[in-house]
């Protein structure tokens, strides 16, 4: 979905390395999240935010660490990275509808190999 | 959050409809049940979603048996760029959570 943007697509780093990954939505959503994938399986997620002043780990936050910069803006750090988290991470995004309905919408992921 | 099972793999020749099942037996009365789809590694692609009733956009019918306990997702007209892996959520009213499983693998045959 164009209205969601990650950055940068594809990353190649060394072990020990801190980076950061970004994403931004122009969708006005308040609920941000981010996911990883490994290959063959389903998107496991690791931190989300339901506001800029929110912050809530996953399943998977060990390694991990967010920042929400304002209302569109949602990065996820690795501050000493390691080849386990080889993966393709995804943010997402959602608001909370009238009735309980919640439609995350997706970005085009960033694919990062840790050497 | 209840839990849905998947076929692993499907196919389907291009043209026909394509009918994807999923279970999700322990459902209870305010989950609803929503379809993604990933193309090769790309973004998931929200299909659509539904509570009780049939519901139908443009893409797709998305059909929930009488008691909630299976669903079956419908393209009507395949074409080879649905060519994916389908997930099947199911996600209760007023939880963030989306609890994806390793869904369907769909190939539409030329």
């Amino acid at each position: 979905d164009a209205d969601v943007t990650q950055t940068p697509r594809n990353r190649i780093t060394k072990t020990g390395k801190r980076i950061m990954l970004e994403c931004s939505q122009t969708k006005g959503h308040d609920r941000m999240y981010w996911y990883r994938q490994d290959p063959g399986l389903g998107l496991r997620l690791i931190y989300y935010s339901f506001d800029v002043k929110d912050i809530n780990k996953g399943e998977i936050s060990d390694g991990y660490s967010v920042s929400r910069q304002a209302q569109a803006k949602f990065s996820l750090s690795l501050e000493s990275a390691i080849p386990n988290q080889t993966a393709l991470y995804f943010c997402a995004t959602s608001d909370l509808e009238f009735g309980g309905e919640e439609t995350q919408y997706f970005g085009p992921g960033t694919r990062l190999l840790v050497l | 959050d209840a839990k849905t099972t998947q076929p692993p793999s499907m196919d389907c020749a291009e043209g026909r409809a394509a009918n994807l099942p999923c279970n999700h037996s322990t459902i209870s009365g305010n989950e609803y049940v929503y379809w993604y789809r990933q193309i090769h590694s790309q973004g998931p692609q929200y299909i659509i979603h539904g509570l009780k009733n049939n519901e139908t956009n443009e893409m797709a019918s998305l059909i929930i048996t009488e008691d909630r306990k299976s669903s079956t997702l419908i393209l009507p007209h395949a074409t080879l760029r649905d060519t994916a892996v389908y997930y099947c959520i199911v996600r209760g009213s007023g939880t963030y959570k989306y609890i994806f499983g390793t869904g369907t693998r769909l190939k539409v045959l030329a």
